[in-house]
């Protein structure tokens, strides 16, 4: 079965740092782009930040440029985001999704939930 | 990088067809045939629906139709089923490996 997991996630002061992983299982991962994206409770979609296959290429939304790192593991067949100085508006549940934005996202994880307060 | 511009909802009745409309601009929606649809239940992950403007994944129903003209994107929905009722979100390629959704639509079976 094709499955994206994700975790890391959790409640973090302004201005702290969190890293999110992204579990994959049932597909070659490593013939794939990967993404995050994101979405504030109540509030609609945002992609936050994509990578290509070998993580030659990536790209971020420019409300997390400078602040939120991806990268992935091909070896583990893992994705990750690194997020730092975090802000209030950073709350969202995360989603991992298979494809970038030159593609689309045809698979989807669950999510975890980021909370940004004190 | 602003979101592309939803309907925040539509409706119609069972068996009827709606139409989503999704509106970018020269740099997004309007130079690429990259925008992808995506159907949300609450409480669910997104749904792949659309992608490459009007290509359907294997298992879409073919009552899910897309298209595109200028800076505007559609989501065509024909034969409306009570199990559309969901919320439905556009996204599109907007160069320099960048990706934009736009606000996403609700969409009411009456």
């Amino acid at each position: 079965e094709v499955q994206l997991v994700e975790s890391g996630g959790g409640v973090v002061r302004p201005g702290g740092s969190l890293r999110l992983s992204c579990a994959a299982s049932g597909f070659t991962f490593d013939d794939y782009g990967m993404s995050w994206v994101r979405q504030a409770p109540g509030k609609g979609l945002e992609w936050v930040s994509g990578i290509n296959w070998n993580g030659g290429s990536t790209g971020y939304a420019d409300s997390v440029k400078g602040r939120f790192t991806i990268s992935r593991d091909n070896a583990k067949n893992s994705l990750y985001l690194q997020m730092n100085s975090l802000r209030a508006e950073d709350t969202a549940l995360y989603h991992c999704a298979r494809g970038i934005p030159e593609d689309a996202f045809d698979i989807w994880g669950q999510g975890t939930m980021v909370t940004v307060s004190s | 990088q602003s979101a592309l511009t939803q309907p925040a909802s539509v409706s119609g009745s069972p068996g009827q067809s709606i139409t989503i409309s999704c509106t970018g601009t020269s740099s997004d929606v309007g130079s690429y045939n990259l925008v992808s649809w995506y159907q949300q239940h609450p409480g669910k992950a997104p749904k792949l629906m659309i992608y490459e403007g009007s290509k359907r994944p294997s298992g879409v129903s073919n009552r899910f139709s897309g298209s595109k003209s200028g800076n505007t994107a559609s989501l065509t929905i024909s034969g409306l089923q009570a199990e559309d009722e969901a919320d439905y979100y556009c996204c599109s390629y907007a160069g320099s490996s960048k990706g934009v959704f736009g606000g996403g639509t609700k969409l009411t079976v009456l």
